[in-house]
């Protein structure tokens, strides 16, 4: 069954880059059909879908963060990232890993928060 | 920037049937929109219930339902249960593999 883990920093600095990986168990990202992807959650607040990708094919991303955001993989260790620049206090936020076809598999989440 | 409406909060009686809706600020929800709900309570990450419109995930009670109603997509609870209390999110497929949630419904069941 599918297993979605977040690792990374949970405090990154103010105009500095938010790097998180995905490590993902018990499926290949680059023999499955599934969609890999970031979503993030202010708290208190609602979710907002950050990008996705499918291995051989695209990579997409919500139109108010692609001049910051970049999804990379790593198919020798079965993990895909997150890359997002120029952080702010804004950017504070449970961080979630999700992949699926259809129904979506969620990692339990990460927060990072934005603070000097 | 596409915005995905949900009504804030709703509440439910234990055993009544309850309708969440999913609309567009700017035109109508099909099935082309791939309509996604999920459900999640504090402190969890997120749930998948139903995707695309009416398919249920595995492990999920026949009593949740998706459906498209009028132009939105709707999530339909028919005997709601005291651990339904949750918040329920959709998501719907906009363009060019791009993907939106909606606010989020908080919803009571008392």
């Amino acid at each position: 069954q599918l297993q979605l883990q977040e690792s990374g920093p949970g405090l990154v600095k103010p105009s500095e880059t938010l790097s998180l990986t995905c490590t993902v168990s018990d499926v290949s990202i680059s023999a499955s059909n599934f969609y890999w992807g970031w979503i993030r959650q202010p708290p208190g607040k609602g979710l907002e879908w950050i990008g996705n990708f499918h291995y051989g094919g695209t990579t997409n991303y919500n139109p108010s963060l692609k001049s910051r955001v970049s999804i990379s993989v790593d198919t020798s260790k079965n993990q895909f990232s997150l890359k997002m620049k120029y952080v702010t206090a804004a950017d504070t936020a449970v961080y979630y890993c999700a992949a699926g076809s259809g129904s979506t598999a969620w990692g339990p989440g990460m927060l990072v928060r934005v603070s000097s | 920037q596409t915005v995905v409406t949900q009504e804030p909060s709703v509440s439910v009686s234990p055993g009544g049937t309850v309708t969440l809706t999913c609309g567009l600020d700017s035109g109508s929800v099909s099935s082309t929109s791939y309509p996604t709900w999920y459900q999640q309570t504090p402190g969890h990450s997120p749930r998948t219930l139903i995707y695309t419109t009416n398919s249920r995930s595995s492990g999920v009670p026949d009593r949740f339902s998706g459906s498209i109603l009028g132009n939105k997509a709707a999530l339909t609870i028919t005997g709601a249960q005291a651990d339904d209390e949750a918040d329920y999110h959709c998501a719907l497929y906009v363009d060019s593999g791009t993907w939106v949630f909606g606010g989020g419904t908080k919803l009571t069941v008392l």
